[in-house]
């Protein structure tokens, strides 16, 4: 069956350090792969997607994410979080007629 | 500006009342869907719909009806049946991929409470 994991419900980071969220898929092909993000209150805005080509995808807001066939995963990074970053980040991966999505991972920064 | 308008943004309504909540998009897209979202929650499926006049049950559509009778509009209404329906709503519509659904565009959402 088609899923998506998001082990780490709850992550906090320092501001200024680096963020690493983890996603793993259960996928019969090669999927399409999304990032989302979500302030308290709003709708979701897309960070990044993949498609295809280059496994190392580009995003809005100083994100970058890795699609890793072999593991199955798809991990977001910043190499140095803001204090605007806090707020709820889900992975999901494009099925047949719908995305799937993980539970999602809330983003705590500290000063 | 093309995008997903949901209205109306708050709604209060008290018990065994049926409500409905809008959602109309301009971006030409086949796909629309209703998420429900609770607090801490990530996002559970209502319906939703690949064409016109043609709609699915996703995975918490019990309370819930929704029409699919315009392209651009996909409204939900809440239905007395429903048990818990104080949450937050999302409306998306995506555009489908050789591959699989595409990229989700989302409203800002409705936040429902029952009295």
């Amino acid at each position: 069956a088609q899923s998506v994991t998001q082990p780490d419900i709850h992550i906090t980071v320092s501001e200024g350090a680096s963020l690493e969220l983890r996603c793993n898929y259960s996928y019969g092909a090669t999927p399409y792969l999304f990032w989302y993000v979500q302030s308290p209150g709003q709708g979701l805005q897309l960070l990044l997607k993949y498609f295809s080509g280059d496994t190392l995808v580009q995003g809005i807001k100083g994100f970058e994410a890795e699609f890793k066939r072999s593991q199955s995963s798809f991990n977001l990074r910043k190499p140095s979080v803001h204090w605007s970053d806090a707020a709820e980040y889900f992975c999901a991966v494009g099925g047949t007629d719908k995305l799937i999505f993980g539970t999602g991972t809330r983003l705590q920064v500290f000063p | 500006d093309g995008g997903i308008t949901q209205s109306p943004k708050y709604l209060f309504r008290k018990e065994g009342q049926n409500v409905t909540l809008s959602c109309e998009q301009n971006l030409n897209h086949d796909a629309m869907y209703w998420y429900r979202q609770d607090p801490g929650q990530g996002l559970r499926l209502i319906y939703y719909s690949q064409i016109v006049n043609d709609f699915q049950k996703g995975d918490i559509a019990e309370g819930y009806s929704v029409s699919r009778e315009k392209k651009e509009s996909f409204p939900l209404t809440v239905t007395s049946a429903q048990k818990n329906p104080t949450a937050f709503y999302l409306c998306a519509s995506s555009i489908r991929g050789a591959r699989g659904t595409g990229e989700l565009f989302f409203g800002e959402g409705s936040r429902l409470t029952v009295l």
